[in-house]
């Protein structure tokens, strides 16, 4: 039972260039998230799935796409990746949109070079 | 604006000691409160939280919490540290007029031996 799993763990990308993050999730739960942390800042929320089927906007989605694949799997896209955007990036997850009790992957640490 | 203020970027403590990790937030309403911790190189763990009644929680590891709410305040607190208690903190709040949590910036705890 890996709970929620993130791919890869470590990505460097020079600018410009695209790459996808992966997350799935083996506890049926119906919402997913990806936020971004960076150092004095806490988390910020990027973009959300409340449940399978929709996707919504966060606090700092600029720059970034998103999947809702599947129950199981929501992935984030950079398209054309900024220095700005070397971040720590972690995948959650939520039994509903409630939001009472999150469940974190163990995160993808990002270098836009 | 909404917030969530942690005033301590560190806190050192020693092994036995009481410690107290400091949240206060300014979030109109009835706000849900949480505490996770984040062990280097590892994703987010939720800790406890508060949604109402008595304003002491109880929470893995050992940890409680004290939801002021003439203060604004949901301090985190261990009778007796231990190192191992040595991590990142985080406070979140969610407003009850979303379900979008706002984080505060982290608490990093040092238990010293």
């Amino acid at each position: 039972n890996a709970g929620v799993t993130q791919t890869p763990k470590f990505q460097v990308l020079k600018t410009g260039q695209s790459m996808t993050l992966q997350c799935a999730q083996d506890m049926n739960h119906n919402s997913m998230y990806w936020y971004r942390q960076d150092p004095g800042m806490g988390l910020r929320l990027i973009y959300y799935s409340a449940s399978e089927g929709t996707t919504d906007k966060g606090e700092v989605p600029n720059g970034y796409n998103v999947s809702r694949l599947n129950k199981r799997e929501f992935s984030l896209r950079l398209e054309s990746a900024a220095p700005s955007q070397t971040s720590v990036y972690f995948c959650a997850i939520t039994r509903d949109s409630t939001n009472e009790k999150l469940f974190f992957g163990s995160g993808t640490q990002l270098s836009v070079l | 604006a909404q917030s969530v203020a942690q005033p301590e970027d560190q806190v050192n403590v020693a092994e036995g000691n009481p410690l107290t990790v400091k949240c206060t937030y300014s979030v109109s309403g009835n706000p849900y409160l949480f505490w996770y911790v984040q062990y280097p190189n590892r994703g987010l763990q939720f800790l406890l939280k508060y949604i109402t009644g008595d304003n002491l929680v109880k929470g893995s590891y050992g940890f409680e919490a004290e939801f002021n709410k003439s203060q604004t305040s949901f301090h985190l607190k261990k009778p007796s540290a231990l190192v191992s208690d040595s991590a990142l903190y985080f406070c979140a709040v969610r407003p009850d007029s979303n379900y979008q949590l706002i984080w505060g910036a982290g608490t990093k705890l040092i238990i010293k031996p």
